[in-house]
């Protein structure tokens, strides 16, 4: 398996831009989480699926936010309207229900200017 | 919901001495403790984990220790070298009950081992 996919590495809008991140998890796994890294914060949970359920989205930080998991094998975190505040790193993880390490992706790097 | 604090946010060491990390998790319930290390602009990876029945576990030069009854754990790096320079998150986990899968994160330890 290649591993847990991001899409886009890098990506850069001008405020107001609806910004759309996606995610595919590991084949097999259960779980999916979205995290959001900055310095400030560190590792942030936002949301988390189980088998294409939202579980807790209590992290997502405002109506802003919102996560779909419409398949096992796709997930997506849209930011509309994207605010410079929002600039961070995103991380995908996934986890299979009879492990307990959770992989990540290399993430991506959003920047709104 | 499960709370970790992670101390010290910053750790500087000289290449072959020690370094500790310590975290604390406010659910009891909880009883898987994983540590991550990050290095610079890449993801984060799993280095060692413990569970909760277990009050120990080293694997080479990392060590991991848990005391339940005070709910912390500590991550120990002994002879530390440049290449252990990193990001290090800690995460407390509850393998069971209704939070089952919710994986929350320390605020990381950026450590510095200088040659």
């Amino acid at each position: 398996d290649a591993g847990v996919i991001q899409s886009p590495r890098h990506e850069v809008t001008e405020m107001g831009q609806e910004v759309t991140l996606r995610c595919k998890p590991i084949s097999g796994h259960d779980y999916l989480f979205w995290y959001r890294q900055t310095m400030m914060r560190g590792l942030e949970l936002l949301i988390y699926f189980n088998n294409n359920v939202p579980i807790d989205d209590s992290g997502m930080p405002e109506d802003r936010f919102s996560a779909k998991m419409p398949n096992a094998s796709f997930s997506t975190l849209k930011i509309q309207p994207s605010e410079p505040r929002d600039s961070a790193v995103y991380f995908c993880a996934s986890r299979d229900r009879e492990l307990t390490e959770a992989f990540f992706g290399q993430g991506t790097r959003l920047t709104v200017v | 919901g499960e709370n970790v604090e992670q101390h010290p946010s910053t750790l500087s060491v000289q290449e072959g001495d020690s370094a500790v990390i310590k975290c604390t998790y406010s659910d009891s319930a909880s009883n898987y403790f994983p540590w991550y290390k990050q290095e610079l602009g890449k993801r984060p990876q799993l280095i060692i984990d413990i569970r909760s029945n277990v009050g120990e576990k080293k694997d080479q030069r990392i060590a991991v220790t848990l005391n339940k009854t005070a709910k912390h754990f500590s991550l120990h790096i002994t002879e530390t070298q440049p290449e252990d320079s990193a990001v290090y998150f800690c995460a407390a986990f509850n393998a069971g009950g209704t939070s089952y899968g919710k994986l929350t994160f320390g605020q990381g330890t950026i450590l510095t081992v200088h040659p």
